[in-house]
């Protein structure tokens, strides 16, 4: 079964400095990857997708990832945070073959201090 | 009204209550999804209906019904439900039931049983 692990439950990040939030994903097929952020008393927004092409995604709010099939990462990078980034930020797989199924990561939480 | 809307956003019940969850999506979409967001553990798919037929239970107590009248509306009844059950379910939809389509989240309702 696709299992999906963020290695960082939280991560510190003081204003205007890069970040760097890990997605590593457990498959030997094609996948397809998202990113989600769920700010406060929110549901999940979609921030990125890959599908396929280009293995380096650019999404909404300054944010980015890259998709590594060899090392099975879809990390997410922001060159530089404002406070307002503050969120739980999850990683999630669905298989392309024809299944729905997101299956999600336990979500890392960013905190930017000013 | 935009997006997908949920109500109440907030419930206590106890657990002889019999209560029921709301979840509207103004998109046009065809799928409709509960989740089951706990802390620390990942998002647990619950159901999901394919216009309007129930297409995935994932091994879900008896205690929650799910309800789908049109492709617009979807309904959680509660009843007789444990503390554990003490949680955020996000109501979802997309496009059509595969995997590349995106989810569009609600904001949730934070149930709390007594």
């Amino acid at each position: 079964a696709q299992s999906v692990t963020q290695l960082d439950s939280q991560v510190p990040v003081f204003e205007e400095a890069p970040v760097e939030l890990r997605c590593n994903y457990s498959s030997s097929v094609s996948v397809y990857l998202f990113w989600y952020v769920q700010y406060p008393n929110q549901g999940l927004q979609l921030l990125l997708k890959y599908l396929s092409g280009s293995t380096l995604v650019k999404g909404i709010n300054g944010f980015e990832a890259e998709f590594n099939k060899s090392q099975t990462s879809f990390h997410l990078r922001k060159p530089s945070v404002h406070i307002s980034d503050t969120a739980e930020y999850f990683c999630a797989v669905s298989d392309p073959s024809g299944t729905y199924k997101y299956i999600f990561g336990t979500g890392t939480r960013l905190k930017v201090l000013a | 009204e935009t997006g997908v809307t949920q109500t109440p956003r907030h419930l206590v019940m106890g657990m002889t209550n019999k209560k029921s969850l709301k979840c509207e999506q103004h998109l046009g979409h065809n799928a409709m999804y509960w989740y089951k967001q706990s802390a620390k553990k990942p998002l647990e798919l619950m159901f999901v209906y394919n216009f309007k037929e129930q297409t995935e239970n994932n091994s879900v107590p008896s205690r929650f019904s799910p309800e789908c009248p049109n492709s617009s509306h979807l309904f959680l009844h509660l009843h007789t439900l444990q503390p554990e059950d003490s949680a955020l379910y996000l109501c979802a939809s997309s496009q059509a039931r595969t995997s590349g389509y995106e989810q569009y989240f609600g904001p949730g309702t934070r149930l709390t049983v007594t």
